[in-house]
């Protein structure tokens, strides 16, 4: 079945440094794919809807600036936290739909665990 | 408000037991519902996909949707303790794939 990768899986990164993660769809094409973030047992929290070839979409109250999203490729899409604090701590998890239309099924990634000391 | 509401629970039930989830909805322009299963520090994993009202059914799970009430539901027959995570109900709009969440129901299936 399609399958959604993220890398890394956990980073611990130092105050004021910036951290990548990678979402790559293995066997699909996914022109959207989407960022959320959730914090310990809460909820999954829609960051932004990446397009590929486009710039991204963000939801009221995500800082554009902080959290860069690229979306290179139809199977690669990328979030880089930009000068991280300790409050950005977070999990980090993306989804790519196979397919444009309702009734084709949204694969999430496993996850990025982001700690910053 | 929420645009989806869900209960966190946690939910404790014995093994066998039909484990009953709940969630509602507060924006009209939902059209799909969808129900994940996320383990501890994993990611989510679908389980049910219902578009429009209407049940649908899985195996031991069965998914309704009542739009008229905006109200979801997730039935789990014969629960083990394999199932013994956090549930978690979403809706979605105009714009595929890009999901609301609810908050999660915790659940533990004790043997």
């Amino acid at each position: 079945g399609a399958v959604v990768s993220q890398h890394p899986s956990r980073v611990i990164c130092k105050s004021g440094t910036s951290v990548k993660i990678e979402c790559r769809s293995l066997d699909f094409q996914a022109t959207t794919m989407f960022w959320y973030r959730q914090f310990p047992k809460q909820s999954l929290m829609l960051m932004a809807t990446s397009n590929e070839g486009s710039k991204a979409t963000y939801e009221q109250g995500v800082e554009k600036d902080k959290f860069l999203i690229n979306h290179a490729s139809l199977t690669l899409s990328t979030l880089t936290v930009t000068s991280a604090h300790p409050e950005d701590s977070s999990f980090y998890i993306c989804s790519a739909r196979q397919g444009e239309t309702s009734g084709n099924t949204i694969y999430f990634g496993e996850g990025s665990w982001l700690t910053v000391v | 408000q929420k645009e989806v509401e869900q209960d966190p629970g946690p939910l404790s039930v014995p093994e066998g037991a039909i484990v009953s989830l709940n969630c509602t909805y507060s924006n009209s322009a939902f059209q799909y519902f969808m129900w994940y299963r996320q383990y501890s520090r994993k990611g989510p994993e679908l389980l049910m996909y219902t578009y429009s009202s209407g049940n649908k059914e899985d195996g031991r799970f069965t998914a309704q949707v009542d739009k008229s009430s905006k109200y979801i539901s997730l039935f789990i027959r014969d629960s083990q303790p394999s199932d013994s995570a956090t549930y978690l109900c979403s809706a979605g709009g105009t714009s595929y794939g890009k999901l609301t969440f609810g908050q999660g129901t915790i659940l533990t299936v004790h043997p």
